[in-house]
C-alpha cells in the first residue's frame, strides 16, 4: 500500500487561507468517503481534525474544513492563526480494510 | 475522558522481540476497534495494525505481516503489539489509537522503540 501524496509544505500569513491536497487512488481516497485529517504540533501526538471527508469532531474550530473530488481530498484552514502551525496528515480507509496515511504537510504561519 | 497510555518500548537488537502495551480508560474498550501506528524520528505516520473489539479480526501492514501480532485483553482494557524479528526500519514512536468513523479518533502519547546493535 503506497502512501498518499501530500505537498511537503504550505505557508500563508495570519488571517489567510491554506488548502492541503491529499492524492490517492480509487482503492482508497477515491473509493470511500472515509478520509481523515490529523494535526501534529512538534513533540505531540496526532489529533483528529476531520473524519469521513468533512466532519469535525467536537471541539475542532469551524475554520477547519474538508472536501473531496475524485481521488484527491482537501483540508482547508480559513482565517489562519499562529496556533495552526503544525504538521498535517491525511489518512484513508483502503479496499484491503487497512489504513494508509499521507507523507505529511508542514503548515507555516508567516 | 478517553485516556490511552502506551508502554513497553526500549532499545532492542536487530532480530530481537518486544511487546508493547496500551492501557485504555474513559470509554467502553471492548466495543472499540483499536490501531497501532508508527512514526520514525522526523518522519511521517505509518499505519501498522488494527483489531476488532472482540479480537477475532486483525489486519496488518505488509511491512509487518508475519512478524507482528496485535491482540487485546478486554478484561484488562489493554491492547498489545508483539513485535518479533525486529529490523532497524521498525524504529520509531508507536502510538495506539481508537477507531471512530473509520478514522483514528483518540491517540495515546506513544512509546519509543529503537532497534539498533
Amino acid at each position: 500500500q503506497s502512501a498518499l501524496t501530500q505537498p511537503p509544505s504550505v505557508s500563508a500569513s495570519p488571517g489567510q487561507s491554506v488548502t492541503i491536497s491529499c492524492t490517492g487512488t480509487s482503492s482508497d481516497v477515491g473509493g470511500y468517503n472515509r478520509v481523515s485529517w490529523y494535526q501534529q504540533p512538534p513533540g505531540t501526538a496526532p489529533k483528529l481534525m476531520i473524519y469521513e471527508v468533512s466532519n469535525r469532531p467536537s471541539g475542532v474550530p469551524d475554520r477547519f474544513s474538508g472536501s473531496k473530488s475524485g481521488n484527491t481530498a482537501f483540508l482547508t484552514i480559513s482565517g489562519l492563526q499562529a496556533e495552526d502551525e503544525a504538521d498535517y496528515y491525511c489518512g484513508s480507509f483502503t479496499s484491503s480494510n487497512t489504513r494508509v496515511f499521507g507523507g505529511g504537510t508542514k503548515v507555516t504561519v508567516l | 475522558e478517553v485516556q490511552l497510555v502506551e508502554s513497553g518500548g526500549g532499545l532492542v537488537q536487530p532480530g530481537g522481540s518486544l511487546r508493547l502495551s496500551c492501557v485504555a480508560s474513559g470509554f467502553t474498550f471492548s466495543n472499540s476497534w483499536m490501531h497501532w501506528v508508527r512514526q520514525g524520528q522526523g518522519k511521517g505516520l505509518v499505519w501498522v495494525s488494527r483489531i476488532y473489539g472482540d479480537g477475532r479480526d486483525t489486519t496488518y501492514a505488509d511491512s509487518v505481516k508475519g512478524r507482528f501480532t496485535i491482540s487485546r485483553d478486554n478484561a484488562k482494557n489493554t491492547l498489545y503489539l508483539q513485535m518479533n524479528s525486529l529490523r532497524a526500519e521498525d524504529t520509531g514512536v508507536y502510538y495506539c489509537a481508537t477507531d471512530g468513523g473509520y478514522s483514528l479518533y483518540h491517540w495515546g502519547q506513544g512509546t519509543l522503540v529503537t532497534v539498533s546493535s
